[in-house]
């Protein structure tokens, strides 16, 4: 079964410092990783996807990430964090199972931004 | 366009009664899931409907149900309800199941069960 491990559980950056959130997947096929954000009391906004095309993927807001297979990793990186990033961020493996998909969320990772 | 919306925003009942939740959502998407999300447990699938069919399935009881209207809206019922299912209830849209095309979530109900 395709599973997600998100190492930190909180990041502390100051602003204008880089940022980066790692995300560990475990996947029998290959697989489509998504990075979502979610405000306080907000639901969740997509910020990039891999759907087996370019390995690194361009999202909103300046962020990145890198499929790499041989690591089973997919890094969600900015390169100079805003005080507005702060929120909670979440690694997705769509599962596939029987023919069939659903979403596996990471335990989120909880942004601070520092001025 | 408008987005995936949910109603009600907040809700409080009583352990032992049933609740219905909405989801609208983005027009022309066909796919509409529902999670729950709680800090112990994190974000937790419910179910997924596409085309008013029940797609697929997640860990929950039967007390748990959900249905698809043939305009795409979503209804999610919970029955006799518990302490533990306060929570946060995510809907969520796509063109297409499946989830290689990305969830659109709304910005959810929020449950209190006293």
């Amino acid at each position: 079964a395709q599973s997600v491990t998100q190492l930190d559980s909180h990041v502390s950056v100051s602003e204008g410092t880089p940022v980066l959130l790692r995300c560990n997947y475990s996947s029998s096929y290959s697989p489509s990783l998504f990075w979502y954000v979610q405000h306080p009391n907000k639901g969740l906004q997509l910020l990039l996807k891999y759907t087996s095309a370019a390995t690194l993927v361009k999202g909103i807001n300046g962020f990145e990430a890198e499929f790499k297979k041989s690591e089973t990793s997919f890094h969600l990186t900015k390169p100079s964090a805003h005080m507005s990033d702060a929120a909670e961020y979440f690694c997705v493996v769509s599962d596939r199972n029987s023919g069939t998909y659903k979403y596996i969320f990471g335990t989120g990772t909880r942004l601070k931004v520092l001025a | 366009k408008a987005g995936v919306t949910q109603t009600p925003r907040y809700l409080i009942k009583t352990r032992g009664q049933q609740v219905t939740l909405s989801c609208s959502p983005i027009s022309g998407h066909r796919s509409v899931s529902w999670y729950q999300q709680t800090p112990g447990q994190g974000l937790q699938f419910l179910f997924e409907y596409f085309s008013e069919t029940q797609r697929n399935k997640g860990n929950f009881p039967g007390r748990f149900s959900g249905r698809q209207f043939s305009n795409s809206r979503s209804e999610m019922n919970v029955s006799t309800l518990e302490l533990g299912d306060s929570a946060l209830y995510l809907c969520a849209s796509s063109l297409q199941t499946g989830g290689n095309y990305g969830y659109t979530f709304g910005s959810g109900t929020r449950l209190t069960v006293v």
